[in-house]
């Protein structure tokens, strides 16, 4: 079966940072696309960050310079590095296989949540 | 401010059908057929119900469809059920130059 399981979230204050991971079971992440996306309170979904099976990554404007995303082949996780966060950056993230042919999200991991707060 | 703009509601009865649009500009929804469709419980995580515009994933009932016109995208949800109730996100590829993904608002629809 296809899952994906995040964790690493937590209350972190302004200015920290977060690590958040994305455990793969029933395929292989690196030979997928791979993105985040993630829900503040009472809010809509927001594209965060891709990375394409060859390794190449993009970020939306909101956290570009801030965050990174990575991930690593030998346990097949995918990771979301949050650098100088903010409390716009509270949210649900949410990890994703992304269809890169189509462009949608078709495996979206239970997500786990960042308060950003002092 | 969302990229793409959808109706904060819509509600049908049972049995019903609704549409929700989603209107995007020809650098998004127009410009691509990459539209996809979302349905959200709440405190659940989003579910594909509709990519490429009007293609259904397996499992997901023939009572929910897809088309396009010009710059605004629709979901159309026939012979609602009560468990149709739930948040609609829609999305669409928005990247020429650079990827991006952009998303609605997100639509709520009630099933009376």
């Amino acid at each position: 079966e296809v899952q994906l399981v995040e964790s690493g979230g937590g209350l972190v204050q302004p200015g920290g940072s977060l690590r958040l991971s994305c455990a793969a079971s029933g395929f292989t992440v690196s030979s997928n696309y791979m993105s985040w996306v993630r829900q503040a309170p009472g809010k809509g979904l927001e594209w965060v960050s891709v990375i394409y099976s060859g390794g190449s990554t993009y970020y939306a404007d909101s956290v570009k310079g801030r965050f990174t995303i990575s991930r690593d082949n030998s346990k097949n996780t995918l990771y979301l590095q949050m650098n100088s966060l903010r409390a716009e950056d509270t949210a649900v993230y949410y990890c994703a296989v992304f269809d890169h042919y189509y462009y949608y999200m078709d495996v979206w991991g239970k997500g786990t949540t960042v308060t950003v707060s002092s | 401010q969302s990229a793409l703009t959808q109706p904060p509601s819509a509600s049908g009865s049972p049995g019903q059908s609704v549409t929700i649009s989603c209107t995007g500009t020809s650098s998004d929804v127009g410009g691509y057929n990459y539209v996809s469709w979302y349905q959200q419980h709440p405190g659940k995580a989003p579910k594909l119900m509709i990519y490429e515009v009007s293609k259904r994933p397996s499992g997901v009932p023939d009572r929910f469809s897809g088309s396009k016109s010009g710059n605004t995208a629709s979901l159309t949800v026939s012979g609602l059920q009560a468990e149709d109730e739930a948040d609609y996100y829609c999305s669409s590829y928005a990247g020429s130059n650079n990827f991006e993904v952009v998303f609605g608002g997100g639509t709520k629809l009630t099933v009376l």
